[in-house]
């Protein structure tokens, strides 16, 4: 069966520092995968997919970037992280029929 | 689109009473729904899913019910337990769109014992 698994499940940085999130997932091959932040109490953002490896399409002018080094493996970084950084970040992967989407557990990140 | 600016309107139930949660689509082209429940300070978890060549669509407690003609999704819950509080989205897409989701604002549930 397929998982994904996000890490870490919490993150406190200072601003300016730099973030490295990762994801991968397991039991499927060429998912799409995205990346969404969620601000406390509120909705889902979308920040980034990725169609296949190397391909990253970015949905909103940020502070962040993201790459996919390999074919299950979705990284979101930061050269240095604002306040406004600060939110709950997911990662989820598709199958591109249907688009049904799985979510990982998130990373609640605060920027202090 | 996503309505990511906004705080979350709240559903107040007794325990043991059915809930209806609402979600209103503005594109005509949708032909998938999903609704998703996500828990405090966990990813959202898949409910339900109802193609646009069905108006309803049951599974445990819960049932979908979409309306094409004024573009309305619902989610029913029966029987509504504590377990059952958490913020719940709804989400579209359309086969012109790439499948791409597009998730609703989310409405929290809250259940009253």
């Amino acid at each position: 069966s397929q998982t994904i698994h996000q890490w870490p499940a919490t993150l406190v940085q200072p601003v300016g520092s730099p973030l490295s999130l990762e994801c991968t997932v397991e039991g499927t091959s060429n998912p799409n995968l995205y990346w969404y932040r969620q601000a406390a109490g509120r909705g889902l953002q979308l920040l980034f997919y990725s169609v296949g490896i190397g391909q990253i399409s970015s949905e909103v002018p940020q502070n962040l970037s993201a790459s996919r080094p390999q074919d299950r493996q979705f990284i979101l970084s930061s050269k240095k992280l604002l306040l406004s950084d600060s939110g709950f970040y997911l990662c989820a992967w598709g199958t591109g029929t249907n688009e049904k989407l799985f979510f990982g557990s998130g990373t609640q990140l605060s920027v202090l | 689109g996503e309505n990511v600016g906004l705080h979350l309107p709240t559903l107040s139930v007794q325990e043991g009473d059915n809930s209806i949660i609402n979600c209103a689509y503005s594109n005509s082209a949708s032909d998938y729904f999903i609704w998703y429940k996500q828990e405090s300070g966990k990813g959202p978890q898949f409910i339900i899913d109802i193609r646009s060549n069905m108006d309803k669509r049951q599974g445990q407690r819960v049932t979908v019910l979409l309306n094409k003609t004024v573009k309305h999704l619902s989610l029913q819950i029966a029987a509504t337990q504590p377990g059952d509080s958490a913020v719940y989205f709804c989400a579209e897409s359309n086969n012109n769109a790439g499948n791409m989701l597009t998730f609703g604002g989310g409405t929290r549930l809250m259940v009253k014992p």
